[in-house]
């Protein structure tokens, strides 16, 4: 257990509909980050939040957008859903946002099927 | 741009040694990870290499050469729960972002 929470673990819903899907980091990190992981590519970042803030942005869409609340957790709110939205969603946190052994704990995920 | 490539498909036999390699073009370089991730499952970290040279961790070791932009994950002892992909992912820039790129992973197969 990674101590990051992600809900809903499962999220099923139509074209075109919007859905917001919620990260609890781990205790004390004040960075957030969002992927995008389908059947065919990897890892893929969309943004990182750091205590509130936007801090980088990725192959995000301009469809998708997401936010950090005062308490830290964080929303990814995707609309006007596609097909090819269907995927797993990954939440991750660090303590920090330098250096490059701020290592990142991931959430269980939220895995989207878009019908 | 950002390129990290890896081998798609792995497979090894129990008991044995397997190098997964990893090569990279990023527009920087301030670190390498390596994670494990079980199918439907999170990503889990595995290895932190900034400098040149091999880093041992129990049954597994990361090797980086930031000349040759490469990498490689050793495993030793290899045991049938290894069967996972494995992630190798470079943070391309220092300073106030922790953004990381991940290559597609390498689907390794653990035979008995």
């Amino acid at each position: 257990d990674s101590g990051v929470t992600q809900t809903p673990k499962h999220l099923i819903t139509a074209t075109g509909q919007r859905v917001t899907l919620r990260c609890s980091p781990r205790s004390g990190d004040l960075s957030v980050y969002w992927y995008q992981q389908s059947l065919d590519q990897g890892l893929q970042f969309l943004i990182q939040y750091y205590n509130g803030e936007e801090r980088a942005k990725g192959n995000i869409l301009e469809r998708f957008s997401a936010q950090q609340f005062p308490d830290l957790h964080s929303e990814l709110n995707l609309s006007s859903l596609e097909l090819g939205d269907s995927a797993l969603y990954f939440c991750a946190s660090s303590a920090g946002t330098s250096g490059g052994n701020n290592e990142q704990f991931f959430g269980p995920g939220t895995r989207l099927t878009v019908l | 741009g950002q390129n990290i490539d890896q081998p798609t498909e792995m497979t090894a036999t129990e008991g044995a040694i397997v190098q997964i390699n990893c090569t990279y073009q990023t527009s920087g370089f301030n670190g390498l990870f390596w994670y494990q991730q079980h199918a439907g499952e999170a990503p889990t970290f595995l290895s932190y290499n900034v400098l040149d040279g091999l880093e041992e961790k129990g049954r597994f070791s990361s090797f980086l050469s930031r000349s040759k932009g490469y990498s490689y994950l050793l495993l030793k002892e290899l045991q049938m729960k290894d069967s996972a992909s494995y992630l190798c992912a470079v943070f391309p820039h220092g300073g106030a972002t922790n953004k990381l790129i991940f290559g597609t992973g390498t689907l390794l197969a653990v035979q008995p």
